[in-house]
């Protein structure tokens, strides 16, 4: 049974660095074609693509957040941790970890329920 | 980035009725186009992929179509799980991903 679950904090303060992490199990990040991406979406508006790690450990970030976020991934942990710098309340939203495992057909089968972070002082 | 812009972004309709909605791309991202479907609280589902592919398990009153840079989902006899919000994702490897901003479906 494929699963992703998303993890990290509730609520950190402006300025400071988010650190996520989607534990994955039912499948390994070293499987040939398996890729995740990092996928947010603020309360009442619409999913905003962040960052994909391939199976080969290339990585693709959205430009609007490319200098403040990095994406990376630990095999044998079965994780894929997301760190975003210098956070603005405007980051505050639910996000979400997500699989892809057709190579050159990035669609995303499975979902993590997502995690909400606030960012507030 | 490629801008995708979906439209309409609320739509009205009926049990049983037919629904399209479209989603452009600002540039030709050939047929990397998926469609999800969203519940509140809940996580997107993949209904469509490769524009046109129907995702196993899903039923077949969803279709997609187009390539370049015009897409369409319809649903053919709307049903009350169908009420939701309807988000569709470029993912062209030539450029960063991005998904449009959504088209809710609600009851008119």
């Amino acid at each position: 049974q494929v699963t992703l679950r998303e993890s990290g904090p509730v609520l950190v303060k402006p300025t400071e660095t988010l650190t996520l992490t989607c534990t994955v199990s039912g499948f390994s990040l070293s499987d040939d074609e398996v890729g995740v991406s990092w996928i947010r979406q603020p309360p009442g508006k619409a999913l905003e693509w962040l960052a994909h790690i391939f199976s080969n450990d290339a990585k693709s970030y959205a430009t609007a957040v490319e200098t403040r976020v990095t994406i990376s991934k630990d095999s044998s942990n079965r994780q894929v941790v997301l760190t975003m710098t210098n956070l603005d309340p405007v980051d505050t939203g639910t996000y979400y970890c997500a699989r892809t495992s057709h190579y050159g057909d990035y669609r995303y089968d499975y979902w993590g329920q997502g995690t909400l972070v606030t960012v507030s002082s | 980035d490629i801008q995708m812009t979906q439209s309409p972004s609320t739509l009205s309709a009926s049990v049983g009725d037919r629904v399209i909605m479209t989603c452009r791309a600002s540039q030709s991202i050939s047929s990397w186009l998926a469609w999800y479907q969203q519940k509140p609280g809940k996580a997107p589902k993949l209904l469509v992929y490769k524009a046109s592919n129907l995702e196993r398990g899903v039923p077949s009153r969803f279709t997609g179509s187009g390539s370049g840079t015009e897409f369409t989902l319809t649903i053919s006899g709307l049903q009350p799980d169908d009420f939701a919000t309807y988000y569709c994702h470029q993912y062209n490897s030539l450029f960063p991903w991005t998904f449009g901003q959504g088209t809710r479906v609600d009851i008119k």
